[in-house]
């Protein structure tokens, strides 16, 4: 059984570009969530994927969007970065029925210049 | 406005010792809390939960209690180990088809040998 992983692990981008972050869920999870931590901070919900498509959305502008594709695994792109993007964006896969249990990947470290 | 407050940024306890970490929130909806562990370079690992029906749940040496009527949860760890140095948060989980964590600032907790 192989855990949540996430891919890269580092990035570097400048304001005003786009980015794409990817992240595969745990085997037989069928829901995603990404969460962005910023520094000294908890993670804050930026939206869900179940059945591809998003099924919840936190305060985050439109800018934040997301793909879930068939085998579960799913995107987070983010448009016209800003400085304060600059941080730790997490995904985290559960089943929808056991929501209870979330599991986290590594996370990507993003970092906008 | 946040929702799950952990009001400590930091504890130190001695090896042995009893650590005692505390998360205050204010959403009655929220139906079930968690507690997860996070080193650095890594994503969050689930510790354990409790649902808002429970006051009590215990798994090995941690011990989570839940005062409803205070909106209030607590972490015991006894005793405690050098390898339980780590940031721990607390979360949240609404009640719905998105269940979204809501996550405390988190607490940095070391235990000293």
């Amino acid at each position: 059984e192989t855990g949540v992983t996430q891919s890269p692990t580092h990035l570097i981008k400048t304001r005003g570009q786009q980015v794409t972050l990817r992240c595969s869920s745990q085997s037989g999870h069928n829901t995603v969530s990404w969460y962005q931590q910023a520094l000294g901070q908890g993670p804050q919900f930026i939206f869900q994927y179940y059945r591809e498509e998003e099924n919840g959305r936190g305060n985050f502008p439109p800018r934040f969007s997301g793909l879930q594709f068939p085998n579960y695994s799913s995107e987070l792109n983010v448009n016209a970065l800003e400085l304060d993007d600059s941080a730790l964006y997490l995904c985290a896969s559960s089943l929808a029925t056991n929501q209870e249990t979330q599991y986290f990947g590594p996370g990507t470290r993003l970092l906008v210049l | 406005d946040q929702q799950v407050k952990q009001n400590s940024p930091s504890l130190s306890v001695q090896e042995g010792r009893i650590s005692i970490l505390n998360c205050d929130y204010t959403n009655s909806m929220f139906d079930y809390f968690l507690w997860y562990k996070k080193y650095p370079a890594e994503g969050p690992t689930f510790l354990i939960s409790i649902s808002s029906i429970k006051d009590k749940n215990e798994d090995g040496r941690f011990t989570v209690f839940l005062n409803k009527s205070a909106k209030h949860l607590s972490l015991h760890i006894v005793p405690s180990q050098p390898g339980d140095s780590a940031v721990y948060f607390c979360a949240a989980l609404s009640s719905g088809s998105a269940r979204q964590l809501t996550f405390g600032s988190g607490t940095q907790l070391t235990v000293l040998p």
